[in-house]
């Protein structure tokens, strides 16, 4: 398996606060990827990076920035969650540059009250 | 993203072959076809892709009509950890890369039953 981790796994907010969830990977890829998954919707991309300090928008960015500042870490944070940022957050990483081969991590469920 | 359809479930009984359908008519001739599976409360996990050749794996194999409007995935021999929602993608290639931007639809739900 990818060595891809997620952290924190599970996170209660309340409306308002700053969350930064991270996802660090020890395989060297370029490409990583920040989705959400909610009843209804399936898998939705947030924001993806192509490289150290290259990122661009997903489908469903409002609301949301990244940062990676090092290859293994790509940062979400939700500067000011709202409870319609309640989902579980699954972060992917690939090397191939078509980037469609992806390995996806245990995910973060984030309940924002 | 091509537009994919599946139907929302399936059953299968355990060790017989898992046939999961897709269309796919919009595709284009040099877009491929991937699958991904997601079990239960995990993370999407890739299983196959292709362009227009049958292709096999270790998990299954993909088959991708002539015309490639639409492809089957076959678990050969499914299992009860095969249960699990399949996801049939056509990642659009417009630009000449996609850069991973994945549309994950419904899916379809398989229960493999004992």
């Amino acid at each position: 398996d990818a060595g891809i981790t997620q952290s924190p796994r599970h996170k209660v907010t309340e409306t308002g606060t700053p969350v930064t969830l991270r996802c660090h990977q020890t395989e060297n890829h370029r490409y990583m990827y920040w989705y959400r998954q909610d009843p209804g919707h399936g898998l939705r991309l947030i924001h993806y990076s192509y490289g150290v300090k290259d990122t661009d928008k997903g489908e469903v960015s409002d609301g949301y920035s990244v940062s990676r500042s090092k290859t293994e870490d790509f940062l979400l944070t939700l500067e000011s969650a709202t409870s319609s940022q309640t989902s579980v957050y699954f972060c992917a990483i690939t090397g191939l540059p078509d980037g469609n081969e992806q390995f996806f991590g245990p995910g973060t469920r984030l309940t924002v009250l | 993203d091509a537009k994919t359809t599946q139907p929302p479930s399936m059953d299968c009984a355990e060790g017989r072959a898992a046939n999961l359908p897709c269309n796919h008519s919009t595709i284009s001739g040099n877009e491929y076809v991937y699958w991904y599976r997601q079990i239960h409360s995990q993370g999407p996990q890739y299983i196959i892709h292709g362009l227009k050749n049958n292709e096999t794996n270790e998990m299954a194999s993909l088959i991708i009509t002539e015309d490639r409007k639409s492809s089957t995935l076959i678990l050969p021999h499914a299992t009860l950890r095969d249960t699990a929602v399949y996801y049939c993608i056509v990642p659009s290639n417009a630009g000449g890369t996609s850069y991973g931007k994945l549309t994950f639809g419904q899916g379809t739900i398989l229960t493999v039953h004992p």
